[in-house]
């Protein structure tokens, strides 16, 4: 089967700027995990979408950080405006349900300057 | 909240050596514990996983059992080899209300030495 898809895989953007990232899942994969991996770090997890709804948003900057999952398929993830501490991989990955286990994209990896 | 406490690194083994890395866990509600791997270059990939105390997870010659009373998962092999260099993560997932994303520790970096 098809991998976790997403674009792009590296993103270069001065501090500031907007910058969106997009995840297709594993095909009828319904919950959508989007984490944060700064340089030397373990993940942590930003949000969580059980189909189109979230689940867990706990941990995401809600003041500059936004996502979306239209149709309970692709999302996207956007910061606004982007800090230099913003620097870090942004890693994709889906799960059929609880306790199926989950599925990691290659990640994009976003260099604030 | 939750959280996973690993053995900093790096760590530099010769080839054919036994390995430990050393996880321990603290989490709000009963857990399932896993190790991931990530090779140079790619992305994660789940090497073994528990879901109950005293659970063996297993996969390539690497093992961690589930202590509840330690509140531990270890990660072991017998003989490493220049190949299993990565960097490896312990995580913990504790479902609640839908909710089962993942709690990482920082990693360790696996370095082995032909």
């Amino acid at each position: 089967e098809a991998g976790v898809a997403q674009s792009p895989r590296y993103k270069i953007i001065e501090k500031r700027q907007s910058v969106a990232f997009w995840c297709n899942p594993i095909s009828g994969h319904a919950t959508l995990y989007w984490y944060q991996q700064i340089l030397g770090q373990g993940p942590k997890l930003l949000i969580q979408f059980q189909n189109n709804g979230v689940v867990d948003d706990s941990q995401l900057p809600k003041d500059r950080f936004s996502a979306e999952r239209l149709k309970g398929v692709d999302s996207t993830l956007k910061i606004q405006p982007a800090k230099l501490e913003d620097s870090a991989v942004y890693l994709c990955a889906s799960s059929f349900g609880v306790g199926y286990g989950y599925t990691f994209g290659s990640g994009t990896r976003l260099t604030v300057v | 909240g939750d959280s996973v406490t690993q053995m900093e690194g790096p760590v530099t083994l010769s080839e054919e050596a036994f390995l430990t890395i050393n996880c321990t866990y603290t989490a709000t509600g009963y857990p399932s514990l896993f190790w991931y791997v990530q090779y140079p270059g790619e992305g994660l990939q789940l090497l073994l996983k528990a879901t109950k105390a005293d659970d063996k997870g297993s996969n390539k010659g690497f093992e961690a059992t589930y202590r509840k009373e330690t509140t531990s998962f270890h990660l072991e092999k017998g003989s490493v080899q220049v190949s299993d260099s990565a960097v490896y993560f312990c995580a913990l997932s504790v479902t609640g209300g839908g909710a089962d994303g993942l709690t990482f520790g920082k990693g360790t970096h696996l370095i082995i030495q032909p």
